[in-house]
């Protein structure tokens, strides 16, 4: 179906409280991606993870970790949320095939208020 | 670091009109892909188009095109016949080839507003 899902689409949380954020797809698509995005700052990278257990930072991942234990699902956890974190949160596929010019698959994002 | 830059925050026009947007980008590989991507309304962001830096035809796809300046690192993004459902938030993007090359970035991008 070609499909990247995220839940929940909404979250509040206190600062402190731990916070996990889920995205599944169903393309079997090895590269997997957090991105956030603030207004003003576009997209930014937080993780990718190229299969299962082979992660990599982006650009921002203080604050973050992820975990991905199967191809389909990849989480982002942040521990002990701040209030800096409110953002809206996407997540990403792409398949890799040996070259880099594959487009993304987005899903519809995470709002999240850490109050 | 590779880097992704938009300089217009927003662009209005009107209907049936072509709209230009600007992105350049650093860096270093040889061999690197542009892509442009559209966030709706609802917060969708959908692929629009894709440029390969070793071809050096301009891509096209429907009413969007590109124009790969290469020696100016840059790719605008051309809407020609604008549509008022083309209102949207317009991100240039940049993935790097080679072994590592599967980190995308993004520009702060563009919103565009079509007027009737």
């Amino acid at each position: 179906d070609m499909k990247v899902t995220q839940m929940p689409r909404y979250l509040i949380k206190r600062m402190g409280e731990n916070v996990l954020l889920e995205c599944g797809q169903d393309m079997s698509h090895e590269t997997m991606y957090w991105y956030r995005q603030d207004p003003g700052l576009g997209l930014q990278l937080i993780y990718i993870s190229y299969d299962v257990d082979s992660n990599s930072e982006g650009d921002i991942p203080k604050g973050y970790r992820v975990s991905r234990k199967k191809r389909e699902h990849f989480s982002l956890i942040l521990d002990s949320a701040k209030t800096n974190q409110t953002s809206v949160y996407f997540c990403a596929s792409s398949p890799n095939r040996g070259i880099s010019n594959e487009r993304l698959f987005f899903g519809h994002g995470t709002k999240l208020s850490v109050l | 670091a590779q880097k992704v830059t938009q300089t217009q925050t927003s662009i209005s026009v009107m209907e049936k009109t072509t709209v230009t947007m600007d992105c350049v980008y650093e860096t270093q590989d040889s061999s690197y892909f542009l892509f442009w991507y559209k966030q709706t309304a609802s917060g969708e962001i959908v692929f629009l188009i894709r440029q390969d830096s070793y071809k050096k035809e301009n891509a096209t796809v429907g009413h969007y095109s590109l124009n790969f300046q290469k020696p100016k690192s840059s790719i605008g993004l051309i809407i020609t016949a604008t549509q008022i459902e083309d209102s949207a938030v317009y991100f240039c993007a940049m993935r790097e080839g080679g072994t590592g090359g599967y980190k995308v970035v993004f520009g702060s991008g563009t919103r565009l507003l079509v007027s009737p």
